[in-house]
């Protein structure tokens, strides 16, 4: 059946350095591909999203590329701050339905 | 943007006991509720859907007389453990879905211990 895998965390970083969290997917169909971050003490929220191949989302200087190829819809980020730190979830969802499928969370650390 | 609440933020009870989670959303009005768990290291996985007056609807392996699931309201689905046991602890996220926009908005989720 479909699912993701993400990278095992925590990520630990200095502020200021480069950021990339790995998801790839399994897929029988053509799913859109999202990114969810949640803050502590909050829900998750959705962080970008990319509906179909060679898309890019991009929010708040993060950005993910669906990359059919290679199944992948990294996270990246060119200079984390502390305010970063969270817990990173990648998801799947085929249009006309509710079910989001999601990875097991990876958790950002970053350090002033 | 929109909040849904979830309460308890996190709750510890005795095995066999029953508990009951809200699920609010507090400035919007929510058709579909869904209901999520996660175990440590896992996948967030649904375990149902409501929509607001009609029974929910149940992903497969979920037992739904285990987990009861109410949507009384277009603001409050509640999920009851029953009869809860060590297996069943675990954190519990709530989403809800907005009339006419679409996005999800996720509650902060609810962490369970069965002793």
């Amino acid at each position: 059946g479909d699912s993701v895998t993400q990278m095992e965390g925590p990520v630990t970083l200095s502020e200021e350095a480069f950021l990339t969290i790995n998801c790839t997917y399994t897929a029988t169909g053509y799913p859109s591909l999202f990114w969810y971050v949640q803050y502590p003490g909050e829900g998750l929220q959705l962080l970008l999203k990319a509906t179909k191949a060679d898309d890019k989302g991009s929010n708040k200087g993060f950005e993910a590329t669906y990359r059919k190829e290679t199944t992948s819809f990294h996270l990246e980020k060119g200079s984390v701050q502390v305010s970063d730190s969270a817990v990173y979830f990648c998801a799947l969802k085929y249009k006309n339905t509710d079910k989001l499928i999601f990875g097991t969370g990876t958790r950002l650390q970053v350090f002033p | 943007g929109a909040v849904v609440s979830q309460h308890p933020s996190w709750v510890i009870c005795k095995s066999g006991t029953s508990v009951k989670i809200e699920c609010r959303s507090l400035d919007f009005q929510a058709t579909t509720m869904f209901w999520y768990r996660q175990f440590p290291k896992q996948s967030l996985m649904l375990m149902a859907t409501s929509n607001e007056g009609s029974k929910a609807t149940y992903e497969q392996g979920v037992e739904k007389d285990k987990f009861l699931i109410n949507h009384a309201s277009l603001t409050l689905s509640t999920l009851t453990v029953t009869s809860a046991h060590p297996e069943d602890s675990s954190f519990y996220i709530c989403s809800a879905r907005s009339r006419g926009i679409g996005e999800l908005f996720f509650g902060e989720g609810s962490r369970l211990t069965v002793l």
